[in-house]
């Protein structure tokens, strides 16, 4: 069956450096991939979609990559900020592509100041 | 744009009670609309997939007559939690798209209900 994966582990980084996020998955060769940000007690918010035709997106601080040979996407947030502290969240498109999402169980992200 | 409404944002009851929660398009029309449910720590699970005018589709698993789900219109959905108990505790969240939309477009969500049954 369809699996996504994303590091359990809280990532801890320093103000001002690079964070660099994985999502994995197998069993599937979804036609795209979007990443949210979820804070405590909140929805998730949408911010990049990548689409399977697409190596890279770039918004602002945020870069998302897709790789459907290793099938990965990696999620980067350059010059991080405290406020950037979150559960970062990536999605895949359901099998039966009925606009349903499958969503990895995030990866929490700490910038100390 | 695109904001979900989602009420109540906290409900504590007894064992036994039927909790209503709404789930609405404040500024767009939602032919679509997603309900959650996330445990602690863990991701969203899809409970169900409502349909403005038709039956929702429930994943495997979710007791249709357990959780009753409505969408009259295109900007509201309800979640009715039946005779709720201690193991339905959990934060529910609902999602929406956009009348119109493609299959690869993104979900809002609403602010989640955390429901705690005693």
């Amino acid at each position: 069956s369809q699996k996504i994966e994303q590091n359990s582990e809280a990532l801890n980084i320093q103000e001002g450096k690079t964070a660099t996020l994985t999502c994995n998955y197998t069993n599937y060769s979804p036609a795209y991939l979007q990443w949210y940000r979820q804070d405590p007690g909140r929805g998730p918010v949408f911010l990049l979609l990548i689409r399977e035709n697409e190596k890279e997106k770039r918004k602002e601080r945020l870069k998302v990559t897709f790789d459907t040979t290793l099938k990965q996407s990696l999620f980067h947030i350059t010059a991080s900020q405290p406020a950037d502290s979150a559960t970062y969240l990536c999605a895949l498109e359901g099998t039966d592509s009925s606009y349903k999402l499958i969503f990895g169980s995030g990866t929490r992200l700490l910038v100390r100041p | 744009g695109a904001v979900v409404s989602q009420h109540p944002s906290r409900v504590i009851c007894k064992s036994g009670t039927s909790v209503k929660i709404e789930c609405r398009s404040l500024d767009f029309q939602a032919t679509t609309m997603f309900w959650y449910r996330q445990f602690p720590k863990k991701s969203l699970m899809l409970m169900a997939t409502s349909n403005e005018g038709s039956k929702a589709t429930y994943e495997q698993g979710v007791e249709k007559d357990k959780f009753l789900i409505n969408h009259a219109s295109l900007t509201l959905s309800t979640l009715t939690v039946t005779s709720a108990h201690p193991e339905d505790s959990s934060f529910y969240i609902c999602s929406a798209l956009q009348a119109g939309t493609y299959s690869n477009q993104p979900q809002h969500f609403g602010d989640g209900t955390r429901l705690s049954i005693l």
